[in-house]
């Protein structure tokens, strides 16, 4: 299994209240990738990181922000959560940039409760 | 144009059948169609993965068949066990398209009954 560790695997939080949440590789590659999972819309991208600083928004990008100051850890902050934004967060790693060139590899999930 | 369509929804194989999940896309620029496996509680691992220069792609008991024109492909699984069942999700990306690129389909909940 490629090393990623997500945390924390679950947290319940009231509304308004700031969240983050970790990932953390031991594969040093380059991209990393947060999704959010839902039931009836399967896996969408929230941001993803082209390597340290660089970062870019994805499909449902809103009332999120990230972070990447090392290779290993990329942080998914919710400024003030609502509960729009309970759901499972997966963070996701590729050491190619190109889908033809490599996998992406899964963490195994943070859900995210907002009450 | 971007969207990759699913179905079914959820899916009950008895041991032994064979299960096949559809996906549908719109984008011709579309070129590499993965599918991806999900257990409960961990996270979607890549199954297999096909390219339109072939119609067909066979790993084990899984296969992928691909219809260009129909812009349509789908995942086989034969000889069903229960140890399959789990959430299938197929996705889609353009040439050369970044993993950011990937557009996944709603996913399939698939329980095999022994």
């Amino acid at each position: 299994d490629a090393g990623i560790t997500q945390s924390p695997r679950h947290k319940v939080t009231e509304t308004g209240t700031p969240v983050t949440l970790r990932c953390h590789q031991t594969e040093n590659h380059r991209y990393m990738y947060w999704y959010r999972q839902d039931p009836g819309h399967g896996l969408r991208l929230i941001h993803y990181s082209y390597g340290v600083k660089d970062t870019d928004k994805g499909e449902v990008s809103d009332g999120y922000s990230v972070s990447r100051s090392k290779t290993e850890d990329f942080l998914l902050t919710l400024e003030s959560a609502t509960s729009s934004q309970t759901s499972v967060y997966f963070c996701a790693i590729s050491e190619s940039k190109t889908t033809y060139t490599g996998e992406l590899f899964f963490g195994e999930g943070s859900r995210l409760t907002v009450l | 144009q971007q969207q990759v369509k699913q179905s079914p929804q959820s899916l009950i194989v008895q041991k032994g059948g064979i299960s096949i999940i559809n996906c549908a896309y719109e984008n011709t620029a579309f070129d590499y169609f993965p599918w991806y496996q999900q257990f409960p509680g961990k996270g979607p691992a890549l199954l297999i993965a096909i390219r339109p220069d072939v119609s067909e792609k066979k790993e084990g008991r899984f296969t992928i068949s691909f219809n260009k024109s129909a812009k349509q492909f789908s995942l086989h699984i034969m000889d069903s066990q229960p140890g399959d069942s789990a959430t299938y999700f197929c996705a889609a990306s353009s040439s050369g398209g970044s993993q950011g690129n990937l557009i996944f389909g709603k996913g399939t909940k698939l329980s095999v009954k022994p």
